[in-house]
């Protein structure tokens, strides 16, 4: 069966330090693999997708980058955080035969 | 125009009351359509996957697709306060692979 993982759940981070969020899949081979940001009330943000190894689409120019070492391992990254960087981050994907999208618990992040 | 238009709510409504949540897309070249559940502070969870017009019924849950006026919806049948939670519509065309949220409908079953 296909899972996801993704950690940390929760993190608390001081202005100007790194980010490293990770998340895996399981079950299935060369899935897409997407971050998405939700803030409350403003719905899913696509932040970065990938179609293979170390092939990233970035949808929003920000603060952050992604990175695909692995066919099923994708991270978000950050060298400095921001205020603005706080929200809920989504590890996501689509298995490579199908169309469904499929969602990690999410990582919640606040900036301090 | 957005592409999805989804109501946020919040809707609230008494425990056994049948719910109906809607989305309306605008492109056309969409060829299936999904609905997920979200509890708060969790990852939301694929309820329903269709591509045709009509309705996909499981359980307590119906989707009906209505691509003629590019209209979505899901139907909870016999509400429980369990299904309280935020409710998303997504929709795609096959060989994107971007797709398309709604904001989501914040959803109140009152015992």
């Amino acid at each position: 069966s296909q899972t996801i993982h993704q950690w940390p759940a929760t993190l608390v981070q001081p202005v100007g330090s790194p980010l490293s969020l990770e998340c895996t899949v399981e079950g299935t081979s060369n899935p897409n693999l997407y971050w998405y940001r939700q803030a409350a009330g403003r719905g899913l943000q696509l932040l970065f997708y990938s179609v293979g190894i170390g092939q990233i689409s970035s949808e929003v120019p920000q603060n952050l980058s992604a990175s695909r070492p692995q066919d099923r391992q994708f991270i978000l990254s950050s060298k400095k955080l921001l205020l603005s960087d706080s929200g809920f981050y989504l590890c996501a994907y689509t298995p490579n035969s199908g169309n469904t999208i499929y969602f990690g618990e999410g990582s919640w992040l606040t900036v301090v | 125009q957005k592409e999805v238009e989804q109501d946020p709510g919040p809707l609230s409504v008494p425990e056994g009351a049948i719910v109906s949540l809607n989305c309306t897309y605008s492109n056309s070249a969409f060829q299936y359509f999904m609905w997920y559940r979200q509890y708060s502070r969790k990852g939301p969870e694929l309820l329903m996957y269709t591509y045709s017009s009509g309705n996909k019924e499981d359980g307590r849950f119906t989707a009906q697709v209505d691509k003629s006026s590019k209209y979505i919806s899901l139907f909870i049948r016999d509400s429980q306060p369990s299904d309280s939670a935020t409710y998303l519509c997504v929709v795609n065309n096959f060989g994107n692979e971007k797709l398309t949220f709604g904001t989501g409908t914040r959803l109140t079953i009152i015992p």
